[in-house]
């Protein structure tokens, strides 16, 4: 099995342009979670998805983000428009079960 | 609520042994902990799933003290490998909070 994928893995933007990071998770695997990182304020949990219904967006910052799931092996999540403080590590993450497999991660850097 | 980890970070020689402490405010129903490798996506070690549990892979094992609503991560005759962050996930439900992190370095 290849693992969570994500694309791109690293992304630089301009303030205002539109970013699209896609995931598509491990088949089989019915829950999805994308995760943001940095370093001020380590890993935080940005939604979660179970069979391809958003379940909790809670974590959204504000509403220039959001996240879609259109089929069980696909999701993206969008920022529109960017901001410099969206600079971080995204990571996608699945889960069968109780134990989640992170993607590699896209490094987004917006200046 | 996002769990305590303590020490922030921790140096130590090839073999020897570090505790790694996860502490909630909140009753623990399970704890996850994952290492993370500079520049590369956490990985998942090991979750426990009831209070008293103790589990293992290699040298590296935790405990789940659920009364004190705490676990501790044990590295045991470290090896360069087990250089990292490592974090502690406390659940609820599906949602995971995880700590800050440990940053761990082992040096020859």
């Amino acid at each position: 099995d290849a693992g969570v994928i994500q694309s791109p893995r690293h992304e630089v933007t301009e303030m205002g342009q539109e970013v699209t990071l896609r995931c598509k998770p491990i088949s089989g695997h019915n829950s999805l979670f994308w995760y943001r990182q940095t370093m001020m304020r380590g890993l935080e949990l940005l939604i979660y998805f179970n069979n391809n219904v958003p379940i909790d967006d809670s974590g959204m910052p504000e509403d220039r983000f959001s996240a879609k799931m259109p089929n069980a092996s696909f999701s993206t999540l969008k920022i529109q428009p960017s901001e410099p403080r969206d600079s971080a590590v995204y990571f996608c993450a699945s889960m069968l079960g109780n134990e989640q497999y992170f993607g590699p991660g896209t490094r987004l850097t917006v200046t | 609520q996002q769990p305590v980890q303590s020490p922030q970070a921790v140096i130590l020689r090839e073999g020897e042994d570090a505790v790694i402490n996860c502490s909630s405010s909140k009753a623990l129903y399970s704890v996850h902990w994952y290492r993370q490798k500079h520049g590369e996506a956490p990985i998942f070690l090991m979750i426990l799933l009831k209070g008293g549990e103790q589990k293992g892979h290699d040298k590296i094992s935790a405990s789940f003290n659920e009364k004190k609503q705490q676990s501790s991560l044990y590295l045991t005759a470290s090896q360069l490998s087990y250089s990292g962050t490592y974090f502690c996930g406390t659940a609820n439900d599906y949602k995971l909070s995880f700590g800050a992190g440990t940053t761990v370095t082992v040096r020859a």
